[in-house]
This record gives structure tokens, C-alpha cells and sequence, in this order.
């Protein structure tokens, strides 16, 4: 069974400081991806990560892919509140699972005003 | 525009009685997903079509079914709902290629009474 360990699970902060979630794992993905998810809605994906030491920004959004592929991180800078939601790593194809999911548990980010 | 729909938002059903979720994607993706999610926990992959061919989980009760009919349409059919299938189910299609997201819909919250 693959595992990919999220954390933190629970973040709490205040309008322009700066985060880091990270997500780890014993197993080697083929890709990383991350997700955001709000209340009553699906995930909408943020960015996929392929190459080990991969390094995409999306606005104030940081994805970094581990040079082993096997961990991730995703930086966050001067959050604002409509960053608030469910942060989701995912990898695909370990184990030889080539067209499967593996979700992290998933960190609920609340920026304060 | 929506480019994958999940029909109905909600679904409010009577323990015991037959209950189906319906997907539709106007991606004309290959593989098409269904997850079930509760209450602050990772998404969970109950089963995917790679075109026709269907894969289960291990760990996926017999109580859980699918359909594709055809590209665009993948039905999740719960035979016997108990009230611990009470979760949103999401689902979810992509094209092959670690480069590639997956589009989830916004989800079915099934209500077990």
C-alpha cells in the first residue's frame, strides 16, 4: 500500500505570513500533484510536478517535487483569504499503478483577515 | 462551462434502497474515476475504467458497482445503501500521461436515511 504523509493536517493563519505544506512518501511517483478543494466541491488541480527536483510557481503558489521524487512541497507566500480550502497532494504511479490516485490525507489551510 | 458533471448534487436515499450516481465528461477522456470521500478524509478510489476495461479496489465492498456505457457516461450503482456509505462521491477522468491532471466534478453528496 502506498502512503503519502501530509502535513500538516490542520494550519491556521493570519492574512500575509507565509506557509509550507509537506507531503512524503517511501514510494517513488511518476508525478505529484497537488489540488485545492472547497466545501461542497471536487478538488481543482493546482499543478503537476513529472521531473525529480522540479520546481513550478503559480502566482504566489511554490510546488516543489523531491530530486527522488518521493516528497513534495507546497510553499505558499503573503496567503490571503482565498487561499482557505483543503490542500490535497496526490502521487501517481507507484507500485506500477500507472493510471491510479494516491491522495494524502489533506491539509485545511484557514487564513484569517 | 462544466467539462465534468456529476448529477445530482445531492441524493437523499432510504436505507436498503438501490441508489445511482451519474458522471458525464465532454473531455472525451479514456479513463474516468469514482472516489468516495467523507468527512475531512483523503479522497478514495472505489474503481476506473481505462476505456472499457474496469478495474475494482481490493478493499471496494460488493455493494459498490459500475457502468460505462459508452466515452462520455460512468454510472456508480450502491445496491443496498447502509449508513456508512453516507459520503460525496466524486468522479473523476483524465487522459493517459503522467503530464496530465485528472477533472473531478463537483461531487454527489449522498445522504443515507
Amino acid at each position: 500500500t502506498q502512503l503519502l504523509e501530509q502535513s500538516p493536517q490542520f494550519l491556521s493563519i493570519q492574512e500575509g505570513e507565509n506557509l509550507t505544506v509537506y507531503c512524503n512518501s517511501s514510494s517513488v511517483f511518476s508525478s505529484l500533484q497537488w489540488y485545492r478543494q472547497e466545501p461542497g466541491e471536487g478538488p481543482v488541480l493546482l499543478v503537476t510536478v513529472v521531473t525529480g527536483g522540479e520546481v513550478k510557481k503559480l502566482k504566489r503558489l511554490t510546488f516543489q517535487f523531491g530530486d527522488a521524487r518521493k516528497d513534495s512541497s507546497l510553499h505558499i507566500t503573503a496567503a490571503q483569504p482565498g487561499d482557505t480550502g483543503l490542500y490535497l497532494c496526490a502521487g501517481e504511479g507507484g507500485g506500477g499503478s500507472n493510471y491510479k490516485l494516491t491522495f494524502g490525507k489533506g491539509t485545511l489551510l484557514t487564513v484569517n483577515p | 462551462d462544466a467539462m465534468v458533471i456529476q448529477n445530482p448534487r445531492y441524493q437523499v436515499t432510504q436505507f436498503g434502497k438501490p441508489v445511482t450516481l451519474s458522471c458525464s465528461q465532454t473531455l472525451n477522456h479514456n479513463v474516468m474515476y469514482w472516489y468516495q470521500q467523507k468527512s475531512s478524509q483523503a479522497p478514495k478510489l472505489l474503481f476506473h475504467y481505462y476505456d472499457k476495461d474496469f478495474n475494482n479496489e481490493a478493499d471496494t465492498p460488493d455493494n459498490f458497482q459500475s457502468r460505462r456505457p459508452n466515452t462520455s457516461f460512468c454510472f456508480l450503482d450502491i445496491r443496498s445503501p447502509g449508513l456508512g456509505d453516507a459520503a460525496m462521491y466524486l468522479c473523476a477522468t483524465r487522459l493517459p500521461g503522467h503530464s496530465y491532471g485528472y477533472t473531478f466534478g463537483s461531487g454527489t453528496r449522498l445522504t443515507v436515511v
